[in-house]
């Protein structure tokens, strides 16, 4: 299965300020996934990110505050702009496996806004 | 979509007694199922998926879970629970011809000494 390397792991902002998350996949993926992990909660998809368009943002996520890139098949970025101490969770990145419907996820990003 | 209930949200049990962690999913159209493991300050392990084929899956760490179609279930045990088995359970759905992951609430799993 895939390896993801992502980064940071953790982070304090100060609200109103923006932090971008990296993921990095060791093999070439059509769709990766980011993910929000609210304290205590479990994981709700924020968006999937394909490789030369747009990203697709479930609902009550938008891309003014949660920018994505995906420049490559192996890489991609979410940006938490304009924090508020509401965006304190976990960021997760995931990427599909092949032919076996195995998901594989990054380490996460920890972030505290304050 | 997919809808994935995990009943208990904490589970405590005894160093090596059973380890039982419930999920149903709601559909149909059985789905493919995952259950995966979330240490403290980590990201998400899989510990097993059932896709096809024998309703028995093993995983790893001395899990196992049991798709039951008639039950609309998939219930995760481990028969004797280790200190390092601590963590948060989350179980996991998606329907074939989609490709978005359907999370339980999860379930954390204490074990006393």
């Amino acid at each position: 299965s895939a390896v993801i390397s992502q980064k940071p792991s953790r982070d304090i902002c100060q609200r109103g300020t923006s932090l971008t998350i990296q993921c990095q996949v060791d093999s070439q993926v059509t769709m990766m996934f980011w993910y929000r992990q609210q304290p205590g909660q479990s994981l709700t998809l924020i968006a999937t990110a394909n490789q030369g368009s747009e990203a697709t943002y479930e609902s009550g996520f938008v891309i003014d505050k949660f920018p994505i890139s995906r420049p490559n098949l192996t890489f991609s970025t979410l940006t938490v702009s304009n924090m508020s101490p509401e965006d304190s969770s976990i960021y997760l990145c995931s990427v599909q496996g092949s032919g076996n419907y195995g998901y594989t996820f990054g380490s996460g990003t920890r972030l505290t806004v304050v | 979509a997919q809808s994935v209930t995990q009943l208990g949200s904490h589970v405590s049990v005894s160093e090596g007694a059973l380890v039982l962690l419930r999920c149903n999913y709601s559909s149909s159209v059985p789905p493919y199922l995952f259950w995966y493991v979330q240490y403290p300050n980590q990201g998400l392990q899989l510990l097993l998926k059932y896709t096809t084929g024998a309703t028995l899956v093993k995983g790893i760490n001395g899990f196992e879970a049991e798709f039951k179609k008639s039950e609309t279930s998939f219930h995760l045990t481990k028969p004797s629970a280790h200190m390092s088995d601590a963590a948060e359970y989350f179980c996991a759905a998606l329907t074939a011809n989609d490709y978005k992951l359907s999370f339980g609430a999860g379930t954390t799993v204490t074990v006393r000494a």
